[in-house]
């Protein structure tokens, strides 16, 4: 167990629909990391978050969006999903803001769109 | 884009020493070289990272050249269960904070 929780661990939806994906980091880790990992493929950055605020954005779609709470946690929302969108999602955390890429991860959620 | 470029896959002999090569010509001075690996689809897990000179820890070693243009991370010992998928990455700067850019890295396979 890496310290960090993410629910569901499995998803299947239908195009079309919206889901939310939640993370819960390590204790004490202020930034929230998430990526995207499709089928065979490396791992793509979404989006960072630092003590509640956006700290750094990658290559996230304008149907996605995300959020960190006063208590840390984070949620990722996927909307108007597509076949496309079928991927493992990863969240990772660490303790810093900047310079800090030491990253914790949690074991994913598979997101499956029929 | 990667700044890195890695074999994709590789094998080693239970027992012995994996060597992991890495090449990442276009590194700046200040940028760092990590090590994450990913078994199976479970989260990827940190190994090491490095800036200048060799690192060891109780997971590897991290052999950077004199240039800087490449590494090699070094399994002294490899078990069945370091089989999984190796991802040299460079941390770049990027708008006042860093990021790491994850590349495809190279699958390396123990055989028994």
């Amino acid at each position: 167990d890496s310290g960090v929780t993410q629910t569901p661990k499995h998803l299947i939806t239908a195009t079309g629909q919206r889901v939310t994906l939640r993370c819960s980091p390590r204790s004490g880790d202020l930034s929230v990391y998430w990526y995207q990992q499709s089928l065979d493929q490396g791992l793509q950055f979404l989006i960072q978050y630092y003590n509640g605020e956006e700290r750094a954005k990658g290559n996230i779609l304008e149907r996605f969006s995300a959020q960190q709470f006063p208590d840390l946690h984070s949620e990722l929302n996927l909307s108007s999903l597509e076949l496309g969108d079928s991927a493992l999602y990863f969240c990772a955390s660490s303790p810093e803001g900047v310079g800090a890429n030491v990253l914790t991860f949690g074991a994913g959620s598979r997101l499956t769109v029929l | 884009d990667a700044k890195t470029t890695q074999p994709t896959s590789m094998d080693c002999a239970e027992g012995r020493a994996a060597n992991l090569p890495c090449n990442h010509s276009t590194i700046s001075g200040n940028e760092y070289v990590y090590w994450y690996r990913q078994i199976h689809s479970q989260g990827p897990q940190y190994i090491i990272h490095g800036l200048k000179n060799n690192e060891t820890n109780e997971m590897a070693s991290l052999i950077i050249t004199e240039d800087r243009k490449s590494s090699t991370l070094i399994l002294p010992h490899a078990t069945l269960r370091d089989t999984a998928v190796y991802y040299c990455i460079v941390r770049v700067a990027s708008d006042s904070n860093y990021q790491l850019i994850w590349g495809a890295g190279t699958k390396l396979i123990i055989k028994p």
